[in-house]
């Protein structure tokens, strides 16, 4: 079965960096893309950018371009979301998810990561 | 403020069915593209729903249906349960925005 597992909270100061992983299973990685979408707390979901494992080709949210670098590791599966310059308005459950480029939806999630930015 | 407009509740008796409306514009559903929707139980991940409008994955009851029409999508749940207790999220494509968008999502209560 398709499994995506994230990798465990991150707290950090205004201006560091963080960077999530994503490992996946149960699917051929460079097969599909993976999104990640974010959610602050009490609020709804954000689209972020998605990352094609195949071609590394990669779509991303024009509010984070500049601070958001998305990145795969197809010897592990994995993808990696590094978001820089943090503020405390980035705080926020990241997730990711497979995205099914070619239909453009999110199909399977992983289970989430809290990202706590605070000085 | 999305671009996709979702009431923020909705609620009902057990066994019975509520509907939830997901209103666009001309630069998103109403240009045609795809309309999704998800359901985040309480402290858990988004989960698919329907995708395509109308179509359920494998494993999702049959209970749910999806359905588009103009710049509006819904989704209706008859035979409410207990379980269904739970956000739940439109998506699609904006192309104003050159993004992927989500509805604010709607808090659906079981009486």
């Amino acid at each position: 079965q398709v499994q995506l597992v994230q990798s465990a909270a991150e707290v950090k100061k205004p201006g560091a960096s963080v960077k999530v992983s994503c490992t996946t299973s149960g699917y051929t990685f460079t097969n599909d893309a993976i999104a990640w979408v974010r959610q602050a707390p009490g609020q709804g979901l954000e689209w972020l950018g998605w990352i094609s494992a195949g071609n590394g080709n990669s779509v991303s949210a024009q509010r984070l371009r500049g601070r958001l670098t998305m990145t795969t590791d197809t010897s592990r599966s994995t993808a990696y979301m590094e978001l820089r310059n943090l503020r405390s308005d980035d705080t926020a459950v990241y997730y990711c998810a497979r995205w099914v480029v070619s239909a453009k939806y999110f199909d399977f999630w992983g289970q989430g990561t809290l990202v706590t930015v605070s000085s | 403020q999305s671009v996709l407009t979702q009431p923020p509740s909705v609620s009902g008796a057990p066994g019975q069915r509520v509907t939830i409306s997901c209103t666009g514009g001309s630069s998103n559903i109403g240009t045609g593209y795809d309309v999704h929707w998800y359901q985040q139980l309480p402290g858990s991940a988004p989960k698919l729903l329907i995708y395509g409008n109308t179509n359920r994955p494998s494993g999702v009851p049959d209970r749910f249906s999806g359905s588009k029409s103009g710049a509006s999508a819904s989704l209706a749940i008859t035979g409410l349960l207990a379980e269904d207790e739970a956000d739940y999220y439109c998506q699609s494509y904006d192309s104003r925005l050159n993004a992927w968008v989500f509805g604010g999502g709607t808090k659906v209560t079981v009486l």
